[in-house]
């Protein structure tokens, strides 16, 4: 079945710098991929999301792109922030939307 | 409009018992999906319904079930439970199956089950 690799599994980052999160999918039938940003104790949310017909998108500070070919996308965040600190899950469907595949997270720590 | 809500919040309970859970979507969503998420891990899909039909199934065993009302509501029960079914369980609603096209899933805050 559908795997989905995250790395890394945690990220520490100074206030203002960026970070740069990885996956990789095994399902080439995959077409859409979202990322989910979850606070302690709190819901997933959907932060930003890139359909597999579409290379990259960007939303002020977050940035997602996709390389198809090499089953590879990945999440980009600018000038990082204290309340970026969370755990951020990517994930992969190849219907649409349903039955999300997660990675199993990185913990993204940002040093003020 | 309100998110998608989710009963109880919290739960304990003891090896071989059972539990229903449940989950109300956002208005509107025709379609519920169920994930399980463990402590540490990203969340793994259980179930999904659209229009009270099973949609699809995740590697979870028989004593795992769920259903659809025709308001959209949804439980899911689980029975003969184990100290493995300990987590994190999380409802997500979208829009619709398949026929509307990409359809991005909003999730609740979850039911924290605890297995004694």
């Amino acid at each position: 079945g559908e795997n989905v690799e995250q790395h890394p599994s945690t990220l520490s980052v100074q206030e203002g710098d960026s970070a740069v999160i990885k996956c990789t999918y095994s399902d080439s039938a995959s077409n859409y991929f979202p990322w989910y940003k979850q606070e302690l104790g709190k819901r997933p949310q959907l932060i930003i999301d890139i359909r597999s017909n579409v290379g990259e998108k960007k939303d002020q500070r977050i940035a997602v792109t996709l390389n198809k070919t090499a089953k590879h996308f990945s999440l980009h965040i600018t000038e990082t922030q204290p309340e970026d600190s969370a755990v951020y899950f990517c994930a992969a469907s190849k219907e649409y939307g349903n039955k999300l595949v997660f990675g199993a997270g990185t913990i993204l720590r940002v040093k003020s | 409009d309100a998110g998608v809500t989710q009963s109880p919040t919290h739960l304990i309970k003891t090896r071989g018992q059972h539990v229903t859970l449940r989950c109300s979507p956002i208005s509107g969503h025709k379609s519920v999906s169920w994930y399980q998420q463990v402590l540490g891990q990203g969340p793994q899909f259980i179930f999904q319904y659209y229009e009270k039909e099973e949609r699809g199934r995740g590697n979870f065993p028989d004593r795992f079930s769920a259903r659809q009302f025709p308001n959209y509501s949804s439980e899911l029960n689980v029975n003969a439970l184990l100290l493995g079914d300990s987590a994190l369980y999380l409802c997500a609603s979208s829009l619709s199956g398949l026929s509307l096209g990409y359809q991005p899933q909003h999730f609740g805050d979850g039911t924290r089950l605890s297995i004694l």
